[in-house]
């Protein structure tokens, strides 16, 4: 069974960064990329961007470039999203999500609220 | 690729049928992808490749369409399928829909 699995939810201040994870079980983590979409309060969901977790090449949407950063961990089956220099805007929900040839899965959610 | 749903809001009746569209500014061939979403929930996988159910979804869900034009379907409305429903391509980048809320008339 395919599964992604967050890291918990975080609370920021203003200008910091905040990294989230997301631990893939059920298939081989180096078949797929690993995406990131974020959901804002009441808005619909926005895709960030993708690490290939064979060779660590990324994509990111450009409303996300210079302030994102994802990567992937072949040792740990993991992948990780890094946004920096966060905003009151960035307070959403997290996911990580893998479009593979037979399905499209997602972790859970990560909530991060940016609050001074 | 801009994807565009239709209509924003839905109202219909339990027992009747729901038919929610999405149209893409560009053709994404049949890598398109249906998903519900209810509050506090991460989006559930209805519908990959325009048409091909995924594992355990009821099969009163069907979506057609390729090209630039989608429809998913719901027959016989239950009370559980009363959300918001979003639309993905991956055929060039990625990109979501706005979704489109299914309410109970």
């Amino acid at each position: 069974e395919v599964q992604l699995e967050q890291s918990g939810a975080e609370v920021k201040k203003p200008g910091t960064t905040v990294k989230i994870s997301c631990k893939v079980s059920g298939y081989t983590f180096t078949d797929y990329y690993i995406h990131w979409v974020q959901q804002a309060p009441g808005i619909g969901l926005e895709w960030m961007g993708f690490v290939d977790p064979e060779d660590g090449e990324t994509l990111y949407a450009e409303k996300f470039q210079g302030r994102l950063t994802m990567t992937a961990d072949t040792s740990t089956d993991t992948a990780y999203m890094q946004l920096s220099s966060l905003r009151s805007e960035d307070t959403a929900v997290y996911y990580c999500q893998t479009i593979a040839a037979v399905g499209i899965y997602w972790g859970q959610g990560t909530l991060v609220t940016v609050s001074s | 690729i801009v994807m565009t749903q239709s209509p924003a809001t839905l109202s219909v009746s339990p027992g009747e049928r729901a038919t929610l569209s999405c149209r893409a500014s560009q053709s994404v061939s049949s890598s398109l992808a249906w998903f519900q979403q209810k509050p506090g929930q991460a989006p559930r996988l209805l519908i990959y490749g325009a048409s091909t159910r995924a594992t355990g979804i009821p099969a009163r869900f069907s979506g057609s369409g390729s090209g630039t034009e989608f429809t998913l379907t719901i027959s016989r409305l239950q009370s559980e399928d009363f959300a918001v429903y979003y639309c993905q391509q991956y055929n060039n980048l990625y990109s979501f829909g706005q979704g489109t809320k299914l309410e109970i008339k």
